[in-house]
């Protein structure tokens, strides 16, 4: 099975402030990449798929990079809004897998 | 817009059962695959299993193996989570989704239901 690890689990920024959070899967997964945000007691919501394709109706800010085992979920200039966990989740073989979360917290 | 609205949860003792709904809106529900995801009080996100639309084909990780069945009937819009032989740690609150095109990304999920499982 493949075993996804984010990283930090933890960052503390500023708004306006360029975000960058690490994912690393065990094994190559080509593309097959999804990054999710979610807030307290809500339902995560889907930003980012096939490692760099931004879901319909998110900010231009977020992006996503990489491919094989090593990726990247960058939040170019950080707002308010963007205070909450985010995950990456492989989705290229089953069974599929999350990390463990990347918490951005206010500075 | 598809909308995907959880029920079933509840209390059950260990070794109990549920079956957990998940109903969609809309016309096209059996066009595309749907998951389960769980996420533990306090913990990160868990995937518990995935099917495709047509139901032909399932998958499950590891922990809820021989245990969860998920199934679908497209006739009523309806994908179902059945749990058997529950554990404590089993104890979480249970999203269905639907998957984006094929991808296997999660780019619609229901509110949530929760399942605590304890004595």
């Amino acid at each position: 099975d493949i075993q996804m690890t984010q990283s930090p689990s933890s960052v503390s920024a500023s708004v306006g402030d360029r975000v960058t959070i690490t994912c690393r899967a065990s094994q190559g997964i080509n593309s097959w990449l999804a990054w999710y945000q979610q807030k307290p007691g809500k339902a995560p919501k889907l930003l980012i798929y096939a490692a760099s394709s931004l879901h319909s109706g998110v900010p231009s800010r977020f992006s996503g990079s990489g491919s094989g085992t090593d990726f990247t979920l960058t939040i170019s200039s950080l707002q308010p809004e963007d205070f909450a966990t985010y995950y990456c989740q492989q989705t290229n073989s089953f069974p599929l897998a999350f990390g463990g979360g990347t918490k951005v917290e206010i500075k | 817009e598809v909308q995907l609205l959880e029920s079933g949860g509840g209390l059950v003792q260990p070794g109990g059962s549920l079956r957990l709904s998940c109903a969609a809106s809309g016309s096209t529900f059996s066009s595309y695959d749907m998951s389960w995801a769980r996420q533990a009080p306090g913990k990160g996100l868990e995937w518990v299993s995935a099917i495709s639309g047509s139901g032909g084909s399932t998958y499950y990780a590891d922990s809820v193996k021989g245990r969860f069945t998920i199934s679908r009937d497209n006739s009523k819009n309806t994908l179902y989570l059945q749990m058997n032989s529950l554990r404590a740690e089993d104890t979480a609150v249970y999203y269905c989704a639907k998957v984006l095109l094929t991808t296997w990304g999660l780019d619609v999920w229901g509110q949530g239901t929760t399942v605590t499982v304890s004595s």
